[in-house]
């Protein structure tokens, strides 16, 4: 099975910062790589879909880059409203597997 | 629009079998390249992949659940049906479904998971 390790787990921030987010995965996926904000109590929303193709309806400052096994979300000038926990997800295999998550606060 | 959205108990007793029904509109799951995924986070913890069910009814689980786990659907009403055996403490989460798409690639066949329930949270305790 492939595993997706993220970094950092957890890191503080405030608005207007650039935040960035890394996920490694155990072997190359290509671009096969997806990215999806959550928050309590709510859906879990696509951001980013094969690495770097941003969804409709996620806001531009969302930006992703990567390919084989390093993959990075980047944030610029974060908002009150992306404070939120970020997974990868691995979609190589059919069996999909996500990172450990980061957790963005305040 | 599309929405999908997860009932099933909140508390489970231990060694039961855990029934969690996914209702879904706005899309089919009968259209080629569309599928219903079941995935869930233990308090505090990383999202798990569960279990898939395609548009062809074929059936994927997760390898280490495998043994427990059994995906069904009713394309009829619209649902999609994950079954759980033998609960323990350690499946205490908040289980979602999501509708996942697979898009074209000229190396494979990536998918990704473009619309999800709001969760429900089951808790699994004597």
């Amino acid at each position: 099975d492939i595993q997706m390790t993220q970094s950092p787990s957890s890191l503080s921030a405030s608005v207007g910062d650039r935040v960035t987010i890394t996920c490694r995965a155990s072997r190359t996926i290509f671009s096969y790589l997806n990215w999806y904000q959550l928050k309590p109590g709510k859906a879990p929303k696509l951001l980013i879909f094969a690495a770097s193709t941003l969804h409709s309806g996620a806001p531009s400052r969302f930006s992703g880059s990567g390919s084989g096994t390093d993959f990075t979300l980047t944030i610029n000038s974060l908002q009150p409203e992306d404070f939120a926990t970020y997974f990868c997800q691995q979609t190589y295999s059919t069996r999909s597997a996500f990172g450990g998550g980061t957790k963005v606060d305040i | 629009q599309v929405t999908l959205r997860e009932s099933g108990p909140a508390l489970v007793n231990p060694t039961q079998t855990l029934t969690l029904t996914c209702t879904f509109s706005g899309f089919s799951l009968i259209t080629r390249g569309t599928c219903v995924s079941w995935v869930r986070q233990p308090p505090g913890k990383a999202l798990e992949w569960l279990a898939l069910i395609d548009w062809d009814d074929d059936k994927y689980y997760n390898t280490s659940l495998r043994t427990r786990l059994t995906i069904s659907r009713d394309t009829s009403k619209n649902q999609v049906v994950l079954k759980m055996s033998n609960i323990d403490p350690v499946d205490t989460a908040t289980y979602y479904c999501a509708r996942m798409i697979y898009y074209h690639d000229s190396r494979g066949s990536p998918f990704y998971f473009d619309y999800w329930g709001q969760g429900t949270l089951v808790t699994v305790s004597s």
